[in-house]
């Protein structure tokens, strides 16, 4: 199993430029998240998702899309790139069931700045 | 008042020494709790989860006093592997969401 991968490792952007930060798992895990780490920071969750079709906002959704076609895919889009988007992203997915917690694995990352 | 909180440290320890950290939560109702570990540019990665009658795991104890709020971790004959991040993560009733604190620094030195 490749677990959680994400690509592309780097980018950067300029300022108003779109682009979309891919994570994909081969776990079968339902729920997928994506968050923000600015440095010194804790992460900050973005948007999740409890299965395909259906995601919700976190903590910071402003400047973000995401969409969930499939179990194994949670891109996160950035339409109009700004200077604050500069961080490391992290997508993360876990099995849920009832309401029992079971551990979040995390992707390597993307490391994003916005010039 | 942020909902989880750390001190950034860092905690700079020689081999062979016992250190410890706390995190505060603010929400009563918080179920669950969690620390991670984070190496420098890497992903974080579940170290060990903190249950109500404490747990250990080799040099690793966590506890968790619901009275105070906090929770903690004690490493015990630090090695200068265990140099890293310690990030504590709380989890709340309802949906599987889980706060972050910002993370205490532990730098091991020989």
């Amino acid at each position: 199993n490749a677990g959680v991968t994400q690509t592309p490792k780097f980018r950067i952007l300029k300022i108003g430029q779109s682009m979309t930060l891919q994570c994909a798992q081969d776990m079968n895990h339902n729920y997928m998240y994506w968050y923000r780490q600015d440095p010194g920071m804790g992460l900050k969750l973005i948007y999740y998702s409890v299965g395909a079709g259906i995601t919700d906002k976190g903590e910071v959704p402003n400047g973000y899309n995401v969409s969930r076609s499939t179990t194994e895919d949670f891109p996160l889009r950035l339409e109009l790139a700004a200077p604050s988007q500069t961080s490391v992203y992290f997508c993360a997915s876990s099995y849920q069931s009832g309401s029992s917690y079971n551990e979040q694995f995390f992707g390597p990352g993307t490391r994003l700045t916005v010039l | 008042r942020k909902e989880v909180e750390q001190d950034p440290g860092p905690f700079n320890v020689p081999e062979g020494a016992t250190v410890a950290f706390n995190c505060t939560y603010s929400n009563s109702a918080s179920q669950s709790f969690f620390w991670y570990r984070q190496d420098c540019r890497k992903e974080p990665k579940l170290l060990m989860s903190v249950y109500s009658s404490g747990n250990e795991d080799g040099r690793f104890t966590a506890q968790l006093n619901r009275a105070s709020q906090y929770i903690s971790l004690l490493i015990r004959d630090s090695k200068l592997s265990d140099s890293a991040t310690y990030l504590c993560a709380v989890m709340n009733t309802g949906f599987q969401k889980l706060v972050f604190g910002t993370g205490t620094r532990l730098l091991v030195s020989p």
